[in-house]
């Protein structure tokens, strides 16, 4: 079954970098679109970032856009989540999600890890 | 951006009966719409996409309608397991975007 499985969250200042990671498994993962979706602490989801099957294509966020960078190794099933000059505001747990269209992309969200948190504060 | 309003943001409802969750966009989202549902401490899963269409494993109890703008998800008879935060999102527009949420709760 699928399974995703972020780490890399921490308790960072402002203005440090951090990067997260996820891990996938019981699915091709280089056939597949992966977002990042955020949700602070007692809030709401918020979308962050998206990346192609191939990694030839991303999208972000205006909140995010020219702070994060999402990336992925299709070699290792692994997807990750640059984040640099990190704001309170940033703190959320980051979650990793499939996208359920192979190749392309629906834009909707079928399967979710566990998330990891990340806390910014000085 | 397209708004997604998600009302009521709490309902109490009693095992067994019906409860009816509405969530409206700013601007149409054609049936670019999803529902999720999280419970505490847990990712969210999805329940309907395409507006009405239930997700694999979802059961039949949970059904989706609308399009436009004015969407709708009914339970039809609430389960303990039900009791969670319900959230909206649509996709037809950039960003992605999700609603506030409805926590649906034991009456």
């Amino acid at each position: 079954q699928v399974q995703l499985v972020e780490s890399g969250g921490g308790v960072v200042q402002p203005g440090r970098s951090l990067r997260l990671s996820c891990a996938a498994s019981g699915f091709t993962f280089s056939n597949y679109v992966m977002h990042w979706v955020r949700q602070a602490p007692g809030k709401g989801l918020e979308w962050v970032a998206l990346i192609s099957y191939d990694g030839s294509n991303k999208y972000y966020a205006d909140s995010v856009k020219g702070r994060f960078t999402i990336s992925r190794d299709n070699s290792k099933n692994m997807l990750y989540l640059q984040m640099n000059s990190l704001r309170p505001e940033d703190t959320a747990l980051y979650y990793c999600a499939r996208d359920p269209d192979k190749y392309g992309s629906y834009n909707w969200f079928d399967s979710w890890g566990q998330g990891t948190l990340v806390t910014v504060s000085p | 951006e397209t708004v997604m309003t998600q009302s009521p943001a709490t309902l109490s409802v009693s095992p067994g009966e019906r409860a009816t969750l509405s969530c409206r966009a700013s601007q149409t989202v054609s049936s670019d719409l999803a529902w999720y549902q999280q419970k505490p401490g847990q990712a969210p899963r999805l329940l309907i996409y395409g507006a009405s269409t239930r997700a694999t494993g979802i059961p039949a109890r949970f059904s989706g309608g609308g399009s436009g703008t004015d969407f709708s998800l009914t339970i039809s008879s609430l389960q303990s397991e039900d009791f969670a935060v319900y959230y909206c999102q649509q996709y037809n527009n950039w960003p992605l975007t999700f609603g506030g949420g409805t926590k649906v709760e034991i009456k």
